[in-house]
């Protein structure tokens, strides 16, 4: 059983600049969810993606934007980065409709704006 | 809105002694879930425990348990036989479901910091 892994592990990006980070999802899972976690604080829910469609969002404003794909992967993009950005960004994957719907994390991807 | 609180920014426990990691909740729900994760340096949150708001024992998981207490709403994870390798942050987290849409997400505590000594 192949776990939830992302790219890149650690980017550095400047100030307007946008970028995306990727998320693969835990085999046999439907259902992928992003946070954010600044330094020293518990993660933040940005959005999470079921059938390949926003279905949830936090409090974060539409410059962050998603997509989930047929595979169930994902995408997380942020544009016109802000120095508050920096943060570690973690995806994780869940079966919805079944079980305890436990979501399980990858590694993280480390942003840093500049 | 549903919170969680950990009021205990770190803890020290030396090698093999146990240790408690406090954990209330807020919520009006009657159905609810809660987790636990553990975050190495690394950075991966690591699930560790689930208890729900129906289960009618504490749950328990190797050398982790939960001490369920939905009276006084705190979900506390007790970590026996302290190891080197059981130092990181460790967070509680609870279920939010939003049954309109049917989709869930997790709210996280700010975390507890624990050190291992040996």
């Amino acid at each position: 059983e192949t776990g939830v892994t992302q790219s890149p592990t650690h980017l550095i990006k400047t100030r307007g600049q946008q970028v995306t980070l990727r998320c693969s999802s835990q085999s046999g899972h439907n259902t992928v969810s992003w946070y954010q976690q600044a330094l020293g604080q518990g993660p933040q829910f940005i959005f999470q993606y079921y059938r390949e469609e926003e279905n949830g969002r936090g409090n974060f404003p539409p410059r962050f934007s998603g997509l989930q794909f047929p595979n169930y992967s994902s995408e997380l993009n942020v544009n016109a980065l802000e120095l508050d950005d920096s943060a570690l960004y973690l995806c994780a994957s869940s079966l919805r409709g079944q079980g305890t719907g436990t979501q399980y994390f990858g590694p993280g991807t480390r942003l840093l704006v500049l | 809105a549903q919170k969680i609180t950990q009021t205990q920014p770190g803890m020290f426990v030396q090698e093999k002694e146990a240790v408690t990691l406090d954990c209330t909740y807020d919520t009006s729900d009657q159905s609810y879930g809660l987790f636990w994760y553990k975050q190495p340096s690394s950075g991966e949150m690591i699930f560790l425990i689930y208890q729900g708001s129906y289960d009618e024992q504490n749950a328990t998981e190797g050398r982790y348990s939960l001490n369920f207490q939905k009276a006084r709403k705190s979900a506390n994870l007790v970590i026996s036989a302290s190891q080197l390798g059981d130092s990181a942050m460790y967070f509680c987290a609870m279920r939010e479901v939003y049954m309109n849409t049917g989709f869930q997400k997790l709210v996280f505590g700010t975390g507890t910091r624990l050190l291992v000594s040996p």
